[in-house]
């Protein structure tokens, strides 16, 4: 069964803690996306890679990092310079050799801050 | 910069009532449309999209969209709606072709509310 898996569904960050979420995809897509939802602003680009080994800041990657070592993993982490980090974060794939770039979507990780 | 603008933030409709939802984009050349919408705990998930071509795209559960470049629209439309049509609604774009980022540029959101 092909798709995007994100973990956890629910994650609590303390002040001052870095915290990291989970994404993978069995699609065999080359890209990976990050965007965060908040009510009323839709979805902001956050991180986006194309390739394994190299990624790209999209509009708000101040006080987020990643990496992309292997292509079916992506993972985010938010860590204590982001200020405002509650809101729900979504990650998407898709295959560069679309160009209809159609994106894919996992579940969502809804973050909390305690 | 690329942009895309959703001018209806809660639309509430009585079943069986005529749906459109508004969507402009600005970019420059080729651009890549798409809906997508969001049910209450669940994925979000493709709905339609415009690539090229005939600028009347149909897409799943009955829903249609037209592309009309001189007003730099994406309008989402449907006959008739139903209850289980009750979700958020986003209108994004994409820079077409193999140039630049290919990440996509999401509107705010259209939130649905269909009453029985």
């Amino acid at each position: 069964d092909g798709g995007i898996t994100q973990s956890p569904k629910y994650l609590f960050r303390k002040e001052g803690q870095n915290v990291t979420l989970s994404c993978e995809q069995n699609l065999n897509h080359d890209a990976m996306y990050w965007y965060r939802q908040d009510p009323g602003q839709g979805l902001r680009l956050i991180y986006y890679s194309q390739i394994v080994n190299d990624f790209q800041k999209g509009d708000i990657a101040e006080g987020y990092s990643v990496s992309r070592e292997k292509k079916e993993s992506f993972p985010l982490t938010v860590t204590s310079a982001q200020k405002n980090p509650t809101a729900f974060y979504l990650c998407a794939s898709s295959n560069l050799a679309d160009f209809q770039e159609t994106q894919y979507f996992g579940p969502g990780t809804r973050l909390l801050v305690l | 910069a690329q942009s895309v603008s959703q001018h209806n933030h809660h639309v509430i409709l009585s079943e069986a009532a005529s749906l459109e939802l508004g969507c402009n984009y600005s970019y420059g050349g080729t651009v890549n449309l798409f809906w997508y919408v969001q049910y209450p705990g669940q994925h979000l998930q493709l709905l339609l999209k415009y690539f090229s071509g005939d600028p009347l795209v149909k897409g799943i559960k009955g829903f249609e969209a037209e592309f009309i470049k001189s007003k730099f629209s994406f309008n989402l439309r449907k006959p008739s709606v139903q209850w289980s049509d009750t979700a958020e609604y986003f209108c994004a774009g994409g820079v077409g072709g193999d140039t630049g980022r290919r990440a996509l540029t999401f509107g705010s959101g259209t939130r649905l509310q269909v009453q029985p």
